[in-house]
């Protein structure tokens, strides 16, 4: 399987708290990019990252790239109740068509008052 | 704008049924559009990619007699799950993207739960 790993599979935190989620994967990519899932619900996009990039900011997200260990995390700053969702990252693989993405296992986040 | 409409939101349909499912980009033309599974508390397959005027390109171990998709136009797919028997009980969800090529972000409709009975 090409699928991609996240970690942590769940992570419980404090409204205010800086939340970390990791992305592994095992190809060769053009971009990686984060999607956010609300439950019973569609993903929303967050943030891409280029292969030849190494850290992209988009309000209180923070995305960094590791080509090297096939390695990505996403990091939301001053975390808040409405940011509790499921959190994947997806690859576009190199030599790909575009748009053609694998997703990773997922990361619930549940943000506590 | 980039929305993807999904309809519909949630399906019952007995065993044996047929179901449609339809998937609109409401402001922008999709040339291509994915379909995607999920169960519970797992991540997304791709299941096929939907070609405006062509036949769908489907992954490894789906069986395209069974999950029929139609790219009419380009605005509009439609996935049927043929016969449809409980263990294709799943959330179905599309996307496309605005235009083609790399760096381009999926938009995603809302997803359809269908329960077979």
């Amino acid at each position: 399987s090409q699928q991609g790993e996240e970690d942590p599979q769940a992570l419980s935190i404090q409204e205010g708290e800086n939340a970390t989620m990791n992305c592994s994967y095992k190809t060769s990519i053009n971009n990686l990019q984060w999607y956010r899932q609300n439950s019973g619900r569609g993903l929303v996009h967050l943030i891409l990252i280029r292969s030849n990039e190494r850290e992209k900011h988009s309000g209180r997200l923070r995305v960094t790239l590791d080509t090297s260990k096939k390695s990505s995390s996403l990091l939301i700053t001053a975390s808040r109740a409405a940011d509790t969702a499921s959190y994947f990252c997806a690859t576009d693989a190199a030599g790909g068509g575009g748009n053609k993405l694998t997703f990773g296992t997922g990361t619930q986040l549940k943000v506590e008052l | 704008g980039a929305v993807v409409s999904q309809h519909p939101s949630w399906v019952i349909c007995k065993s044996g049924t047929s179901v449609k499912i339809e998937c609109r980009s409401l402001d922008f033309q999709a040339t291509t559009m994915f379909w995607y599974r999920q169960f519970p508390k797992q991540s997304l397959m791709l299941m096929a990619t939907s070609n405006e005027g062509s036949k769908a390109t489907y992954e490894q171990g789906v069986e395209k007699d069974k999950f029929l998709i139609n790219h009419a136009s380009l605005t509009l797919s439609t996935l049927t799950v043929t016969s449809a028997h409980p263990e294709d009980s799943s959330f179905y969800i599309c996307s496309a993207s605005v235009y083609r090529g790399r760096d381009s972000p999926l938009h995603f409709g809302n997803g359809t739960r269908l329960t077979v009975t």
